[in-house]
């Protein structure tokens, strides 16, 4: 079945620092989307990514789906205390699968 | 509009007992899902529903059943309950579904903590 693996875990930056987290899948995606979840809070969603190559962005958070559509990436530019949560993807092919998440601390 | 609704917020269970988590949304969605999240793991689905009157199983449901009688809520529940089903449970609608190609940008709950003793 479909496997979506999410690195880190979790990463520590200090503030003003960058922050990626990657999302790998093991079978080719139709789309993928990416979710933010503050501690406490339920998932929001952030973007959805659908073609080939996609770069889109969001203030300081850019979103990539690769060439092959297996993988994605979300990364912050100079990360503020407000970005502070876990970040998943969904990772959609004939069903969705979420990562587990990456948790980010500034 | 107040989105995607879950009650209770928290429940306390005795192994073997039964219970019912009622989700409702006023989006007028399509389809409905109910996620379990365990630390480490993520969300991962347990039934989700395509329209009134439909329920499909999803990644994890045994142990859940699942009725979407009306439109704008979905209930879930757990007929005897395990310490295993000790989890926070969220709830999201989206206009569409899980077919390649959809768009579906799910809008969730607050949660239910469960705990299963």
């Amino acid at each position: 079945g479909q496997q979506v693996m999410q690195i880190p875990q979790y990463q520590h930056v200090q503030e003003g620092e960058d922050f990626t987290t990657y999302c790998n899948s093991s079978t080719t995606l139709s789309n993928i989307q990416w979710y933010k979840q503050r501690p406490g809070g339920h998932p929001v969603f952030l973007i959805q990514l659908v073609k080939s190559g996609e770069v889109k962005k969001q203030k300081r958070l850019t979103f990539q789906f690769g060439e092959a559509k297996k993988n994605s990436s979300l990364h912050i530019t100079a990360t503020q205390t407000t970005d502070v949560g876990t970040y998943f993807c969904a990772a959609k092919n004939n069903d969705m699968r979420f990562g587990a998440g990456t948790r980010l601390t500034v | 509009n107040a989105g995607v609704t879950q009650t209770p917020k928290f429940r306390v269970l005795k192994t073997g007992q039964s219970m019912t988590l009622l989700c409702a949304q006023d989006m007028n969605h399509e389809y409905m899902y109910w996620y379990r999240q365990d630390p480490g793991m993520g969300l991962r689905l347990i039934h989700y529903s395509v329209g009134e009157g439909t329920t499909a199983k999803g990644e994890v449901p045994d142990g859940y059943n699942v009725s979407r009688l009306k439109k704008q809520n979905f209930l879930l529940g757990l007929e005897s309950a395990a310490p295993s089903q000790t989890s926070v449970y969220f709830c999201a609608s989206s206009y569409l579904g899980l077919a390649p190609y959809s768009y579906n940008e799910q809008f969730f709950g607050p949660g239910t903590r469960l705990t299963v003793l």
